[in-house]
């Protein structure tokens, strides 16, 4: 158990719909990030927050956003949903700045 | 721009074999580098870092030795196990608080 907790873990919606997954990150940890995983595209980063502000954004989609909250939780929305948006959605937390992380078991996302 | 290249698989071993998973990497200043393992239906967890030059990582019988020169972080196992069939992903962190994942490298090791 690496501390981190996403839900849902699974989650079936239909194309244009949008959903919200939720990411709690260890105690103590001021720094989220998100990251998508599909077949054919491996692990790609999406974005990271630290203590409540954007740090750094990857290969987000303009349909696709994110906060993190006073808490330090965080919340991918993700909006107009397209089939390739299938995917798993990883959550990861960390205490340091230089990327030692702790994944959720992640969110798997069907589009139907 | 930072990028981390593996090599790619899947890579079958007996239980016992030598295993080297290659990564090479390109980064501006002075990145940390890290191998994470992905077993079937979990998230990622670390598996071992090293955050300067000739740093060598190690954990559960892995090692990897971060060579500045050559660019690389190879992971290495003298005698690979059932239970270590897994996905594994090279990474590198720098300053700029993103972590760049490779594509990943699937381990089989049949008994």
């Amino acid at each position: 158990d690496s501390g981190v907790t996403q839900t849902p873990k699974h989650l079936i919606t239909a194309t244009g719909q949008r959903v919200t997954l939720r990411c709690s990150p260890r105690s103590g940890d001021l720094s989220v990030y998100w990251y998508q995983q599909s077949l054919d595209q491996g692990l790609q980063f999406l974005i990271q927050y630290y203590n409540g502000e954007e740090r750094a954004k990857g290969n987000i989609l303009e349909r696709f956003s994110a906060q993190q909250f006073p808490d330090l939780h965080s919340e991918l929305n993700l909006s107009s949903l397209e089939l390739g948006d299938s995917a798993l959605y990883f959550c990861a937390s960390s205490p340091t700045r230089i990327g030692e992380l702790f994944f959720g078991e992640g969110s798997r996302l069907t589009v139907l | 721009g930072n990028s981390v290249t593996q090599m790619e698989g899947p890579v079958t071993l007996s239980e016992e074999a030598f295993l080297t998973i290659n990564c090479t990497y390109t980064a501006t200043g002075y990145p940390s580098l890290f191998w994470y393992v992905q077993y079937p239906g979990e998230g990622l967890q670390l598996l071992l870092k090293a955050t300067k030059a000739d740093d060598k990582g190690s954990n559960k019988g892995f090692e990897a030795t971060y060579r500045k020169e050559t660019t690389s972080f190879h992971l290495e196992k003298g005698s690979v196990q059932v239970s270590d069939s897994a996905v594994y992903f090279c990474a590198l962190g720098t300053s700029y608080d993103k972590v760049i994942f490779g594509p990943g490298t699937s381990l089989s090791v049949i008994p």
